[in-house]
């Protein structure tokens, strides 16, 4: 079973501190994927990476970075964390880089509350 | 702009009742339509999905109904049970899109009574 593990389940941090969320995925995927959730709003895409470096925005990329390093490992960077940040995030991955219809696996998520 | 438009935002059925979830889109080149539940502390998981040259998707008690012409999807959740109650998000992906993105809806929190 694919698992996609996010390090944290519950983060606090202060306005303007530097976040890290850390995102580990078991199954050799090619593409990994971060999401924001929020009530009313879904799941939208923050950044994408379909190979180790490379990384692409997606419809919210602003105040936010990622990096992929290893092919298994893909973090989001909050560069000074503001309270609009807060929010339930999202990571997940998928096979097969050229495969449109590869399902995406979610981690649980990470629960961010800025303060 | 939202490229899949889903409601209700949110659903309250009785036990034995049947769940709609309706989802429409603009982009013709939309090809795969796939569901996504998620239940409270997990994230989503694939339940079902559909490609459109079938109208009609059905594994067990939950059925994709696809209606290329009018440009919506839905989902029925038939006999629903108290474990059924989640946060259902429908998706589209298009043919040719960089890694087969996929669009989601906003989500419908669905809450079965027994």
């Amino acid at each position: 079973d694919v698992k996609v593990t996010q390090s944290s389940r519950y983060l606090v941090k202060r306005t303007g501190e530097k976040v890290f969320l850390e995102c580990v995925q078991d199954m050799d995927h090619e593409n990994m994927f971060w999401y924001r959730q929020d009530p009313g709003l879904g799941l939208r895409l923050i950044y994408f990476s379909y190979d180790v470096k490379m990384k692409e925005k997606g419809d919210i990329p602003e105040g936010y970075s990622v990096s992929r390093e290893k092919k298994e490992r893909f973090s989001l960077i909050l560069e000074s964390a503001s309270t609009n940040q807060t929010s339930m995030y999202l990571c997940a991955s998928s096979p097969q880089r050229t495969s449109y219809n590869s399902p995406l696996h979610f981690g649980n998520g990470t629960r961010l509350t800025v303060t | 702009q939202q490229q899949v438009k889903q409601s209700p935002q949110s659903l309250i059925v009785q036990k034995g009742g049947i769940s709609i979830i309706n989802c429409a889109y603009e982009n013709t080149a939309f090809d795969y339509f796939p569901w996504y539940q998620q239940f409270p502390g997990k994230g989503p998981a694939l339940l079902i999905a559909i490609r459109p040259d079938v109208s009609e998707k059905k594994e067990g008690r939950f059925t994709i109904s696809f209606n290329k012409s009018a440009k919506q999807f839905s989902l029925h959740i038939m006999d629903s049970q108290p474990g059924d109650s989640a946060t259902y998000f429908c998706a589209a992906s298009a043919r040719g899109s960089t890694l087969g993105r996929l669009y989601f809806g906003r989500g419908t929190q669905l809450t079965v009574w027994p």
